[in-house]
């Protein structure tokens, strides 16, 4: 079935960094892929979303280009501060429009130290 | 302010005592999901609807229910909670498929 493979964490950056996340996925068809963020004590937030391959999502400095060869969506920032510390998930959204589901990957938390 | 409204918070109860967890969203959205959230297993899908009166099973929809009565309002009812039900719930609600979704804060349930 679909599924969403994301880095192990936790990641620990100082500010000022580069940052990856890896994200690869397994599915049917064509997905949506997304990247949400959670930030403590709150719910999830789409931080950015690519529909088809070759798009490149991007919002508040983070990006994520859908790569079809790679099946991959891996997540960037060129200089992360210390408010990007919360827990990433990758997801993707089934072929079917017949469900409505995200399938999550299983989160990776990022901690930026100043 | 375009949202999704879970209520309560946070809820202790106790085994076999039937609670509903309200949700709510002003976007006019067309899915609406619920998630339970627990650490080591991700979020997992509950139950979903794509329209009014349209609902369906997820991934673990085992002791629980749903009624989309109106297109804004999807409660998620436990009819006999038990302690394996202790977790985070979020509802999330979209406006089409693959337009991605914007979820609540979370209600976090407490079994004993």
């Amino acid at each position: 079935g679909d599924s969403v493979t994301q880095m192990e964490g936790p990641v620990t950056l100082s500010e000022e960094a580069f940052l990856t996340i890896n994200c690869t996925y397994t599915a049917t068809g064509y997905p949506s892929l997304f990247w949400y963020v959670q930030y403590p004590g709150e719910g999830l937030q789409l931080l950015l979303k690519a529909t088809k391959a070759d798009d490149k999502g991007s919002n508040k400095g983070f990006e994520a280009t859908y790569r079809k060869e790679t099946t991959s969506f891996h997540l960037e920032k060129g200089s992360v501060q210390v408010s990007d510390s919360a827990v990433y998930f990758c997801a993707l959204s089934t072929g079917s429009s017949n469900t409505g589901k995200l399938i999550f990957g299983q989160g990776t938390t990022l901690q930026v130290k100043p | 302010e375009a949202q999704v409204t879970q209520n309560p918070r946070y809820l202790i109860t106790v085994t076999g005592k039937k609670l509903t967890v309200t949700c709510s969203q002003n976007m006019n959205h067309e899915y609406m999901s619920w998630y339970r959230q627990d650490p080591g297993l991700g979020l997992r899908q509950i139950y979903y609807s794509m329209n009014v009166e349209v609902t369906d099973k997820g991934d673990v929809p085992e002791g629980y229910k749903v009624s989309r009565k109106e297109k804004r309002n999807f409660p998620l009812i436990l009819e006999s909670p038990s302690p394996n039900q202790t977790s985070l719930y979020f509802c999330a609600s979209s406006l089409k498929w693959g337009y991605g979704y914007t979820f609540g804060s979370g209600t976090r349930l407490t079994v004993v």
